[in-house]
């Protein structure tokens, strides 16, 4: 298996604008998480999925911030419109069971200018 | 004007020696405890878990220990290799409101010197 897969590695975008990470989670799992990590507060979930099924959302900053699970391998976290203060590197992780080692993806690093 | 980061506490160590990273849980009633690995660019590698029937288990060249009456958990690195050198986070399985989830630590920075 080629592990959390997560697009693109690096985006860079103006304030304003609509981004979307995408993330692959692996065959089988059928949990997903969203996390979030800044040097200011660390590795924060964001939101997290149970068969598809957005679970605990309580983790999302604000309305600009969105995400979708349309099927069990395909996961999108959108942020509309974008602001420099939503600079940070986000991270899909997949488990098949809560209560196990989550797998992360490599991150997608966001910059906002 | 800059802003303040995290501070991440560092433990520096020399080749060979062991390393044991310490880390404080917040929640009495999380039940499942894991370390991860985080090498720059990367995202979190799992190391080793720990459930709270246990107090100790061991993997390669790492051991975990968990003290629930203080609510400390702690990684020991035998050997430690320059490779070892990355940011350790500790995870604690939190149950609230019904929901579960993995709450991370603010980590500890592991520099090991040849």
């Amino acid at each position: 298996d080629a592990g959390v897969i997560q697009s693109p590695r690096h985006e860079v975008t103006e304030m304003g604008q609509e981004v979307t990470l995408r993330c692959k989670p692996i065959s089988g799992h059928d949990y997903l998480f969203w996390y979030r990590q800044t040097m200011m507060r660390g590795l924060e979930l964001l939101i997290y999925f149970n068969n598809n099924v957005p679970i605990d959302d309580s983790g999302m900053p604000e309305d600009r911030f969105s995400a979708k699970m349309p099927n069990a391998s395909f996961s999108t976290l959108k942020i509309q419109p974008s602001e420099p203060r939503d600079s940070a590197v986000y991270f899909c992780a997949s488990t098949l069971i809560l209560t196990y080692g989550y797998t992360f993806g490599s991150g997608t690093r966001l910059t906002v200018v | 004007g800059e802003s303040v980061g995290l501070h991440l506490p560092t433990l520096s160590v020399q080749e060979g020696d062991n390393s044991i990273i310490n880390c404080a849980y917040s929640n009495s009633a999380s039940d499942y405890f894991i370390w991860y690995k985080q090498e720059s660019g990367k995202g979190p590698q799992f190391i080793i878990d720990i459930r709270s029937n246990m107090d100790k288990r061991q993997g390669q060249r790492v051991t975990v220990l968990l003290n629930k009456t203080v609510k400390h958990l702690s990684l020991q690195i035998a050997a430690t290799q320059p490779g070892d050198s990355a940011v350790y986070f500790c995870a604690e399985n939190e149950v609230n409101t019904g929901f579960q989830k993995l709450v991370f630590g603010t980590g500890t920075r592991l520099l090991v010197s040849p």
